[in-house]
C-alpha cells in the first residue's frame, strides 16, 4: 500500500550512541516532517521539509539532524544519544496545496535512550 | 505562534452514549484547517475529520461532528453512538493556510468506552 514507511518500529540505544531514522514515501508529496510525541506533551516538530534540498528547525531541534537528497527519503539523524530523546517519532508528508488533507503519517518508532 | 489547547487529559463513556471533547485554539490568521485526529493503541495516527475555517457549516463524518465556533476559536469533535472501538487518544491540530503548512497538535485527549 501507498504511504509513509518508518524503520525502524523499535530500537534500544545506549548514552551516546547515534542511529538514524529511515522514512520513505511513495506520493510523491512535497512536504515531510519528523515529530516526536512524548506521554502527555501531543507531538512537537523536530524538523521539517518543503523538498529535495530544503530543510528547516520545527520546536524542538536540538540533538537532530535531517537531509532530504531526494523527494522520497527524509531520514532523521540522532547523534549522541540522550535519555531525553527516549520517545515515539512520527514521521509524516503531505502535498502542497492540499492543506485540508492534513497528513499521511507513518506508524512510528519508539525508541529508548538506556 | 499559534498554539492549541485540548482542556480534558482524559475522559470516559457508556458505550452507545454521546461525548463531546474539548478544543481551543489561538491564532491571528484568518484562514486555517483545524483537524481531529485519532491514535489508538497501535500508535497509528488517522485522521477522523477536517474543517476549513472559512466554511461556516460544521464538519460531519458518519458518528463525528464538529463544533466549530470561529469567533470563540473553539473546536470540538461530538462523538455519538460510542462504539469500543472510539477508544483511543484524540489530537486536535492546527494548519495555517500558508508558509510550511506545519501542523500544530495539542497535548491529547484520551478516550475510554465503557461496555
Amino acid at each position: 500500500n501507498a504511504g509513509v514507511t518508518q524503520t525502524p518500529k523499535f530500537r534500544i540505544l545506549k548514552i551516546g550512541q547515534s542511529m538514524t531514522l529511515q522514512c520513505t514515501q511513495d506520493m510523491n508529496h512535497n512536504y515531510m516532517y519528523w515529530y516526536r510525541q512524548d506521554p502527555g506533551m501531543g507531538l512537537k516538530l523536530i524538523y521539517y521539509s518543503v523538498g529535495a534540498g530544503i530543510t528547516d528547525k520545527g520546536e524542538v531541534p536540538n540533538g537532530y539532524n535531517v537531509s532530504r537528497s531526494t523527494t522520497e527519503d527524509f531520514p532523521l539523524r540522532l547523534e549522541l544519544a540522550a535519555p531525553s530523546q527516549t520517545s515515539v517519532y512520527f514521521c509524516a508528508s503531505s502535498y502542497a496545496g492540499a492543506r485540508n488533507y492534513g497528513y499521511t503519517f507513518g506508524s512510528g518508532t519508539r525508541l529508548t535512550v538506556v | 505562534a499559534q498554539t492549541v489547547t485540548q482542556s480534558q487529559p482524559e475522559m470516559s463513556v457508556q458505550e452507545a452514549e454521546t461525548v463531546t471533547l474539548s478544543c481551543t485554539y489561538d491564532t491571528s490568521e484568518s484562514d486555517y484547517y483545524l483537524f481531529w485526529y485519532k491514535q489508538p493503541p497501535s500508535r497509528q495516527m488517522i485522521l477522523v475529520i477536517r474543517q476549513e475555517a472559512y466554511k461556516q457549516q460544521n464538519a460531519t463524518e458518519n458518528r463525528f461532528s464538529v463544533n466549530f465556533q470561529k469567533a470563540a476559536k473553539s473546536f470540538s469533535l461530538k462523538i455519538s453512538d460510542s462504539q469500543l472501538g472510539d477508544a483511543a487518544m484524540y489530537f486536535c491540530a492546527y494548519r495555517s493556510q500558508g508558509g510550511s503548512e506545519k501542523l500544530v497538535f495539542g497535548k491529547g485527549t484520551k478516550l475510554t468506552v465503557n461496555p
